[in-house]
């Protein structure tokens, strides 16, 4: 099946410092990335939408300018975390959409803020 | 907008036993049903998923689920389980018209005990 890579797997940022997760589409194209974020023992949340070479749809209550996606190309989408705070500790797990209904995850990405 | 109800946050089975857990979902629209496994620390892997046809959905791993409109369910079956199936599961959905956000149940956490 298609793979999805994430980068890094793990993060440690001291408060007030921003961080960057990329996510790959390894073997395939993806026009639409989404990013989730995934509280311990909860469900994923949508945060957005990225569909490449345009702006991101961000999910109601999601600060965009605190969470800047970036989908550059047909294979690699960004997240950025603008100056993190503590409470910004969590699982941020993207996906990729193949065809018109399957999305492929990668493997999440634990950032820590201190 | 489509909500789902994973009413199990935790099933505890013996090894080789039967396993059933439970997703309800509410929607105003058809819909597409998904269920995704995820193992610690790793991203989600999709298990099967319903679109249309015939109700009862055969994925990986010797695991099914059957969609059944009238109560809106769509739960996931195993007849026998075995160690490796310890992980959490996820109930998702989206709906057909082309929106491929994807909803997500609580999720289950699944203990396989020797």
């Amino acid at each position: 099946g298609a793979v999805v890579s994430q980068h890094p797997s793990r993060v440690i940022c001291k408060s007030g410092t921003s961080v960057k997760i990329e996510c790959r589409s390894l073997d395939f194209q993806a026009t639409t990335m989404f990013w989730y974020r995934q509280f311990p023992k909860q469900s994923l949340m949508l945060m957005a939408t990225s569909n490449e070479g345009s702006k991101a749809t961000y999910e109601q209550g999601v600060e965009k300018d605190k969470f800047l996606i970036n989908h550059a190309s047909l294979t690699l989408s960004t997240l950025t975390v603008t100056s993190a705070h503590p409470e910004d500790s969590s699982f941020y797990i993207c996906s990729a959409r193949v065809g018109d209904t399957e999305q492929f995850f990668g493997p999440g990405t634990r950032l820590t803020v201190l | 907008a489509q909500s789902v109800t994973q009413l199990d946050s935790q099933v505890p089975v013996f090894e080789e036993a039967p396993v059933e857990l439970r997703c309800n979902y509410s929607s105003s629209v058809s819909v597409y049903l998904f269920w995704y496994v995820q193992y610690p620390n790793q991203g989600l892997q999709l298990l099967l998923k319903y679109l249309s046809g015939s109700t009862l959905v055969k994925g990986i791993n010797g695991f099914e689920a059957e969609f059944n409109k009238s109560q809106t369910s769509f739960h996931l079956r195993k007849p026998s389980v075995h160690i490796s199936d310890t992980a959490e599961y996820f109930c998702a959905v989206s709906d057909d018209f082309g929106n491929e956000k994807l909803t997500f149940g609580t999720g289950t956490r699944l203990t396989i005990i020797p």
